[in-house]
């Protein structure tokens, strides 16, 4: 049973384009997403992070958008690097707070591939 | 640099024997995850720990698998009696209260079972 739920294994961006990387959730006690994104051999950076009181977060280049009623959520990426070309994963967590009781339900991850 | 350790970064175990993976976490951490990835799977929650005490044990398989957060030093994810399936990637993560469910993880210790 898959709560979080990443349905593109792998997505092809231009150089300079948009990337727009997609996750859907099932669980309505989660409030609160998180992207991730790794490179191979390495372990996952946390990139950014939206609690379900908002639809929207932007940090620099990356912006996370929120959609509680149809339980889903985006990272959109712009303008594309090169070096954003690693796997994405998204994260959930919800019901209490504090240090993380929960821990987080990940989905299986977008490899995200920029194209020169 | 004060991230989250992981070692070894690499370890190669015969079948049936055992393998400790450590993980001491992000200065000011008082909460550890450790999380396990096979190979073309997304990161799959194991366990949740606090100083000596586990807290969320949901994800560990039900036997070989144990893990423990002394009061001093690193936490340790001992696997007993390795199988081939036990080959993957093995991810350490620690957060703050403040921080609250925001996890920052090692780089990993992959576990080869050959």
């Amino acid at each position: 049973d898959q709560q979080v739920k990443q349905n593109s294994p792998s997505l092809s961006v231009q150089e300079g384009r948009i990337s727009i990387l997609n996750c859907d959730y099932t669980n309505s006690m989660f409030d609160y997403f998180l992207w991730y994104k790794k490179y191979p051999a390495e372990g996952p950076t946390f990139l950014i992070s939206i609690s379900s009181i908002k639809d929207k977060n932007e940090d620099g280049r990356f912006t996370v958008f929120l959609n509680k009623s149809a339980k889903h959520l985006s990272l959109h990426i712009v303008p594309s690097q090169p070096g954003d070309s690693a796997v994405y994963f998204c994260a959930a967590s919800g019901g209490s707070t504090g240090g993380g009781a929960d821990g987080l339900t990940f989905g299986k991850g977008t490899h995200l591939i920029i194209q020169p | 640099n004060a991230g989250v350790m992981q070692n070894p970064r690499h370890l190669v175990r015969r079948r049936g024997q055992e393998a400790r993976l450590r993980c001491s976490p992000m200065k000011g951490h008082s909460h550890v995850y450790w999380y396990r990835q096979l190979p073309e799977e997304g990161l799959k929650f194991m366990v949740y720990l606090q100083k000596e005490n586990i807290i969320d044990e949901s994800g560990m398989p039900k036997e070989r698998f144990s893990a423990e957060f002394p009061k001093e030093g690193p936490s340790i994810l001992r696997i007993q009696q390795v199988v081939r399936g036990d080959s993957a990637a093995y991810f350490c993560a620690s957060s703050s209260t403040a921080t609250r469910n925001t996890i920052y993880f090692g780089e990993g210790s992959w576990l080869t079972v050959v």
